[in-house]
């Protein structure tokens, strides 16, 4: 099992240029959630989907968009990036019940 | 907002000495878990502690939990230079189980030197 996986794991936009950061897991997991990670601090939420076909926002959606394309995977979408949003970004899943998370490797983005 | 606080920030011991690092949260919790992350990596899940146990171990690691103080600690006995990571806390807010949000604190960076 790879386990989550995210790509890319490095990229450089200019401001308003527009991604799209991929997510997928291969454990049946049913939630995902992306999370931004900046210097000195933890983990805050952006969004997360509680299941398939569901999403909602978390504590930091500003900016951003996400898509459940399915039960595996999960991508976040910034449409006109900002430097605010030079970050690392994290993709983690759980099963209902199980309360640890899973988490990928992680996506190192710079705005410029 | 950031529900867990920990202390310290930073913790510089040597190797086979007891770290010790605290992580404080403001709201009623289901569970607390604790996560590694080591340098330029994802998370790792450590250990859960429920909201009715007051204290777990596992190997060398043993958590504690008062939520009458809404508190925890990790301790990690007999460190290794491998053990030199970043530790989070972090909390499902009662009531949030069939989300699994989680609620992460800053961290705590810990280097265990050889």
């Amino acid at each position: 099992n790879a386990g989550v996986t995210q790509t890319p794991k490095f990229q450089v936009l200019k401001t308003g240029q527009s991604m799209t950061l991929q997510c997928a897991q291969d454990m049946n997991h049913n939630s995902m959630y992306w999370y931004r990670q900046d210097p000195g601090m933890g983990l805050r939420l952006i969004y997360y989907s509680a299941s398939e076909g569901t999403t909602d926002k978390g504590e930091v959606p500003n900016g951003y968009n996400v898509s459940r394309l399915n039960k595996r995977e999960f991508s976040l979408r910034l449409e006109s990036a900002a430097p605010s949003q030079t970050s690392v970004y994290f993709c983690a899943s759980t099963r209902t019940g199980l309360y640890e998370q899973y988490f990928g490797p992680g996506t190192r983005l710079t705005v410029t | 907002s950031q529900q867990g606080e920990e202390d310290p920030q930073a913790l510089s011991i040597q190797e086979g000495e007891n770290a010790t690092m605290n992580c404080s949260y403001k709201t009623s919790i289901n569970n607390l878990q604790w996560y590694r992350q080591n340098s330029g990596r994802g998370l790792v899940h450590l250990i859960l502690i429920r909201s009715n146990e007051r204290e777990k171990h596992s190997g060398r690691l043993r958590v504690t939990l008062d939520t009458s103080k809404k508190s925890s600690s990790l301790l990690i006995t007999a460190s290794r230079a491998a053990d030199t990571a970043s530790y989070f806390c972090a909390t499902d807010a009662y009531g949030s189980s069939n989300t699994g949000k989680l609620i992460f604190g800053q961290g705590t960076t810990l280097q265990v030197k050889p």
